[in-house]
């Protein structure tokens, strides 16, 4: 699987947007673009992935560059419950079942 | 679905015992993965199998640790013996369609 370069941390306020930017320049043709998030005690959770065409779902939206060299994850309304480490991993192909390869992430925090 | 569901979700032992983590995956899933957790080493894979058959164990550290899953329901990671340095935070997941689901992790301490 292909490196993905995350920001350490990133701080928002509450009801703002948040932007976690991530970085994938080796990226393939077939690799879609994952992102899982941990919230603090827990296990990690998927949020959205997407190939070329932005993706939107009920937690999150993804913005892919044209060139899929980098990729956002955009968070409309931050609450105090994201806080949390978000992880960009590139999956080869929706159908792979292999582990996932987590970077380090990053830790997101909300401020009242 | 209740989601997976590892146990136990805390687990205190001392250097030399044996450690035995549980997982049942979610139903229908045909993909199982064992994970560590440390602060000084992230996440990492130990061993993923499917439809109950072990495909790689590569992460998994030493002899000492073995996984087994007799069924399409039930997993079972084993340290034997433990040492302190496999104190870490354990999670199970499973896998539809290339998303994992993972459990709460079980927070495992070895004295």
């Amino acid at each position: 699987d292909a490196k993905t370069t995350q920001p350490n941390s990133m701080e928002s306020n509450e009801e703002e947007p948040v932007h976690l930017p991530c970085n994938h320049s080796t990226i393939s043709g077939t690799d879609y673009i994952h992102w899982y998030r941990q919230l603090p005690s827990q296990g990690p959770e998927y949020v959205i992935h997407g190939l070329t065409s932005n993706v939107n779902n009920r937690m999150a939206s993804l913005a892919i560059a044209e060139d899929r060299k980098s990729s956002t994850l955009i968070l409309h309304r931050a609450t105090l419950r994201d806080a949390a480490v978000y992880y960009c991993i590139l999956r080869d192909g929706l159908g792979s079942q292999g582990n996932l390869i987590f970077g380090k992430g990053t830790k997101l925090s909300v401020k009242p | 679905d209740a989601g997976v569901i590892q146990s136990p979700r805390h687990e205190v032992t001392e250097m030399g015992q044996e450690v035995t983590l549980r997982c049942k995956p979610i139903s229908g899933h045909d993909y199982l993965f064992w994970y560590r957790q440390t602060m000084m080493r992230g996440l990492e894979l130990l061993i993923y199998f499917n439809n109950n058959v072990p495909i790689d164990d590569s992460g998994m550290p030493e002899d000492r640790f073995s996984a087994k899953m007799p069924n399409a329901s039930f997993s079972t990671l084993k340290i034997q013996p433990s040492e302190p340095r496999d104190s870490a935070v354990y999670f199970c997941a499973s896998s539809d369609r290339g998303l994992q689901y993972f459990g709460p992790g079980t927070r495992l301490t070895v004295l």
